[in-house]
């Protein structure tokens, strides 16, 4: 297995431009979620969806920020516009929470964005 | 509200053992993650505590108290590829884990 799939690895824009980014998860796992982290803030969890739909997205810093799963293999986050502020690396995760598992998540290998 | 606290940097010596505390408080309890994080890498599974007591994985273990709060990692054998960061993480009443900030182990020869 490939693993959790990240794009990109690296991310520089400026400030106001939209940014995407993307995962693909493990096949066959039923939980995805998207992190942020930062030296001072630490891994913060910004969303995550189960069998494609959105269950919490409490952590999802403002409007300007949106996520989709659109299929079971696929999922985006999106910044538009984007600031200095969301530098950061963004990582995905993916878990399988059927029995027997510890519901360990799997990480990709995340995109650093930076935003000048 | 919900918190996990662990020490922000530890050193130890090759050879040495080693062990990061975590305290956490949050709504519910349904198993504390021990993750490790090389610089510049993506966290990845240590260990899984759901029950009180201690497990062990090779040079690696981990323990809980639930009446406490409280869970600790313990590096045995330290080896210079140990030095990276170790997130203590909490899943309460739903399917998220909470993180702390992670500890970061400098592990000198």
């Amino acid at each position: 297995d490939a693993g959790v799939i990240q794009s990109p690895r690296h991310e520089v824009t400026e400030m106001g431009q939209e940014v995407t980014l993307r995962c693909k998860p493990i096949s066959g796992h039923d939980y995805l979620f998207w992190y942020r982290q930062t030296m001072m803030r630490g891994l913060e969890l910004l969303i995550y969806f189960n069998n494609n739909v959105p269950i919490d997205d409490s952590g999802m810093p403002e409007d300007r920020f949106s996520a989709k799963m659109p299929n079971a293999s696929f999922s985006t986050l999106k910044i538009q516009p984007s600031e200095p502020r969301d530098s950061a690396v963004y990582f995905c995760a993916s878990i399988y929470a059927g029995q027997g598992s510890y519901n360990e998540q799997f990480f990709g290998p995340g995109t650093r964005l930076t935003v000048l | 509200g919900q918190n996990i606290d662990q020490p922000t940097e530890m050193t130890a010596t090759e050879g040495a053992i080693v062990q990061i505390n975590c305290t956490y408080q949050t709504s519910g309890f349904n198993g504390l993650f021990w993750y490790q994080q090389h610089a510049g890498e993506a966290p990845t599974f240590l260990s899984y505590n759901v029950l009180d007591g201690l497990e062990e994985k090779g040079r690696f273990s981990s323990f809980l108290s639930r009446s406490k709060g409280y869970s600790y990692l313990l590096l045995k054998e330290l080896q210079m590829k140990d030095s990276a960061s170790y997130l203590c993480a909490v899943r309460g009443n739903t399917d998220k884990l909470i993180f702390g900030t992670g500890t970061r182990l400098q592990v000198f020869p």
